[in-house]
């Protein structure tokens, strides 16, 4: 069952546009939201993480926007870059049996054309 | 620090033969996370281990995986007998500890092809 729905599967952004990929979770247990960013033939890498008590965090050009009530998250790119082209992968993560367990969405391919 | 450590980062195998992947984490993490990348499914978490001490083995697929931690710096994964249908990434990672907040740290994978 998949509990982290993201979209588009694919975007393709001009350069110094915005990127915006989303998110919609279905288990009200999540309690931490990362982005992780994943290049061709590397491991995913933490981008960018929110909790549930913020409403929105900002790293440089990147952002995420959370809405609680309708458990739905966004990651948002400012002045968008051809070095942004990866794909992105939202997740969520909760509590099971004392550990942290992460759900992650299908991913997100970005292609940022010069 | 080196980060997350993964071996081999490429493997070809026939159908039915035996696979161990292994994983160094990053030293003075306590919880490790193997997780499988295919295109389908997507990154599904398989088995966490928090203290060498494996917590949560939900997403194991069959009983043909196993995973074992006999100590804090090495953990291996292993198909016995490999099918096609294994073929995937497989990702080692690793963490400070077990809170929601702490930042996963990725190796660079397995690439595993069953033929």
């Amino acid at each position: 069952q998949q509990q982290v729905k993201q979209s588009p599967q694919s975007l393709i952004v001009q350069k110094g546009g915005i990127s915006i990929i989303n998110c919609a979770y279905e288990n009200t247990a999540f309690d931490y939201f990362p982005w992780y960013q994943q290049f061709p033939g590397k491991g995913p890498a933490l981008l960018i993480a929110i909790r549930p008590d913020v409403s929105e965090k900002k790293e440089g050009r990147f952002t995420i926007s959370f809405n609680k009530s309708a458990k739905q998250f966004s990651l948002h790119i400012m002045d968008s870059q051809p070095g942004d082209s990866a794909t992105y992968f939202c997740a969520a993560s909760t509590r099971v049996q004392g550990a942290q367990k992460l759900v992650f969405g299908q991913g997100t391919r970005l292609t940022i054309n010069p | 620090d080196a980060g997350v450590i993964q071996s081999p980062r490429h493997e070809v195998t026939e159908m039915g033969q035996e696979v161990t992947l292994r994983c160094k984490p990053i030293s003075g993490h306590n919880s490790l996370f193997w997780y499988r990348q295919t295109m389908m499914r997507g990154l599904e978490l398989l088995i966490y281990f928090n203290n060498n001490v494996p917590i949560d083995d939900s997403g194991m697929p069959e009983d043909r995986f196993s995973a074992k931690m006999p100590n804090a710096s090495f953990s291996t994964l292993k198909i016995q007998p490999s099918e096609p249908r294994d073929s995937a990434v497989y990702f080692c990672a690793s963490s400070l500890g077990p809170a929601l907040w702490e930042t996963q740290y990725f190796g660079p994978g397995t690439r595993l092809l069953v033929l």
